[in-house]
């Protein structure tokens, strides 16, 4: 295992409420992700972080923030949940120091909006 | 608009055959192309990379054959077997870049 740990595993919430997601790594990679996986469309990188404080927007970003105030944690919110939002999560994370780097990713987290 | 098309979108194999999954890219600036293996439940997994320097790189039972010119690889996976079967993705990247953009997956299913 790559040391990154989901949680929650599985949730369920109601439309409009705010979610959060906490992706927690013990490799101390420079490098976090979040990923959605759906039918059809594979995995869709939502947003990534290339330090503490430091994100970008992946390509479906809208209607997902994200904050990593320390190294090891890596946090996605979904301000106000919708059924569209209904995905599994994925975080990952990839080490800066090699040239060809892979990306390693957690279980995953079962999101279901009702 | 998809950086790596990925086909077909599901695959039936009998145990023995080869499995044969396709991907493309425009990108031409890609240069790392990982593929990954997800079974039911759990995160993907690596299961065998190639740079473009080359047009094959074997591991196994697994094989990913690269066509640069085409813009195209693909993961053979020989004398296929009933634990194969899960979802691969194939994805692409920059050099030092650390962005992967992935395929849209195929769900293998070896029957016995």
């Amino acid at each position: 295992d790559a040391g990154i740990t989901q949680s929650p595993r599985h949730k369920v919430t109601e439309t409009g409420t705010p979610v959060t997601l906490r992706c927690h790594q013990t490799e101390n990679h420079r490098y976090m992700y979040w990923y959605r996986q759906d039918p059809g469309h594979g995995l869709r990188l939502i947003h990534y972080s290339y330090g503490v404080k430091d994100t970008d927007k992946g390509e479906v970003s809208d209607g997902y923030s994200v904050s990593r105030s320390k190294t090891e944690d890596f946090l996605l919110t979904l301000e106000s949940a919708t059924s569209s939002q209904t995905s599994v999560y994925f975080c990952a994370i990839s080490d800066e120091d090699r040239a060809y780097n892979t990306i390693y990713f957690g279980e995953g987290s079962w999101l279901t909006v009702v | 608009q998809q950086q790596v098309k990925q086909s077909p979108q599901s695959l039936i194999v009998q145990k023995g055959g080869i499995s044969i999954i396709n991907c493309a890219y425009e990108n031409t600036a890609f240069d790392y192309f990982p593929w990954y293996q997800q079974f039911p439940g759990k995160g993907p997994a690596l299961l065998i990379a190639i740079r473009p320097d080359v047009s094959e790189k074997k591991e196994g039972r697994f094989t990913i054959s690269f066509n640069k010119s085409a813009k195209q690889f693909s993961l053979h996976i020989m004398d296929s077997q009933p634990g194969d079967s899960a979802t691969y993705f194939c994805a692409a990247s920059l050099y030092n870049f650390n962005k992967f953009y992935f395929g849209s997956g195929t769900k293998l299913n070896v029957k016995p």
